[in-house]
C-alpha cells in the first residue's frame, strides 16, 4: 500500500514568487492535515481538510497560503508571495479516523526561500 | 491551550547504554499522547502512542513510553541503543483534532 506521497521534495525559490505543494493522501483516508516545521521550533499544525472541506485552517499564518484538496482526493498548499519567513519543511499527513490515533505522514517538503 | 515540552534538544549517547528522552505536556482535558521519529531523509514515523489503558506502552524497535497523569509526562525509553537509533524524536499530543508536538530531540548514537 502507498503512504503518503508530498512532491517536490525540496524547492528553493525567491522571495515574491509562488510554490504550490502537493500531497498525496493514502486511499480512502478522508483526513489530511498540513503541518510546517520552521527550522529548529516545534512542527506546527497549518489546517484540516475532510475530504473536500476545510474543517480547520486556525493554524494558517496568513493570506498568503491556500489549501485546496478538489475532489477530496490530493491536496495543494500555495504559497504566493513567498517570503524568507516561509522557509521549513511542510509536512502532510493522513488519518483514517478524524481522531489523531494513527496518523501517516508523508516526508515532507523542504522550502527554502532566498 | 495544550502544550509540549521537549527540554533536551540534543541527546548524545554511546552505543548500547540506556537513553530517556523526556517529554512534558499540559492540558486541561484528556489527551491522546505519542512519539514520532524522524530518521534521516525520512518522513514521521509513529514509534508509540497512549491512547488509555495500561500506563506502560511498547513501541516499534524496542521502545517503550510511560503515562504519567500526575506528572504529565510522556518519557520515551530504550534499555540499549544502537547507531541506527540516531534520529529526532518528537512528542505529541492531541484531543483528537490536531497534533501539538514539542520542538523534537536528536538522539545521536555514538559507537
Amino acid at each position: 500500500e502507498a503512504g503518503v506521497t508530498q512532491f517536490p521534495s525540496h524547492s528553493v525559490i525567491e522571495k515574491g514568487q509562488t510554490v504550490t505543494l502537493r500531497c498525496d493522501p493514502i486511499s480512502g483516508h478522508d483526513n489530511l492535515y498540513w503541518y510546517r516545521r520552521v527550522m529548529g521550533k516545534e512542527i506546527k499544525f497549518l489546517l484540516h481538510f475532510v475530504k473536500e472541506s476545510k474543517q480547520d485552517e486556525s493554524g494558517m499564518p496568513n493570506n498568503r497560503f491556500l489549501a485546496e484538496r478538489t475532489g477530496g482526493t490530493y491536496s495543494t498548499l500555495k504559497v504566493q508571495p513567498a517570503e524568507l519567513e516561509d522557509s521549513g519543511v511542510y509536512f502532510c499527513a493522513t488519518d483514517q479516523t478524524g481522531l489523531n490515533t494513527e496518523a501517516f505522514f508523508g516526508q515532507g517538503t523542504r522550502l527554502t526561500v532566498v | 491551550a495544550q502544550s509540549v515540552t521537549q527540554l533536551d534538544s540534543q541527546v548524545p549517547v554511546f552505543e548500547e547504554a540506556p537513553v530517556e528522552l523526556r517529554c512534558n505536556y499540559s492540558s486541561s482535558v484528556s489527551v491522546y499522547l505519542f512519539w514520532y521519529v524522524q530518521y534521516p531523509n525520512q518522513g514521521l514515523q509513529l514509534l508509540l502512542k497512549y491512547l488509555s489503558g495500561s500506563t506502560l506502552v511498547k513501541g516499534i524497535n524496542g521502545f517503550e513510553a510511560e503515562f504519567n497523569k500526575s506528572q504529565t509526562s510522556f518519557h520515551l525509553r530504550k534499555p540499549s541503543v544502537h547507531i541506527s537509533d540516531t534520529a529526532e524524536y518528537f512528542c505529541a499530543v492531541s484531543n483528537t483534532d490536531k497534533l501539538i508536538f514539542g520542538t523534537g530531540t536528536r538522539l545521536q548514537v555514538f559507537p
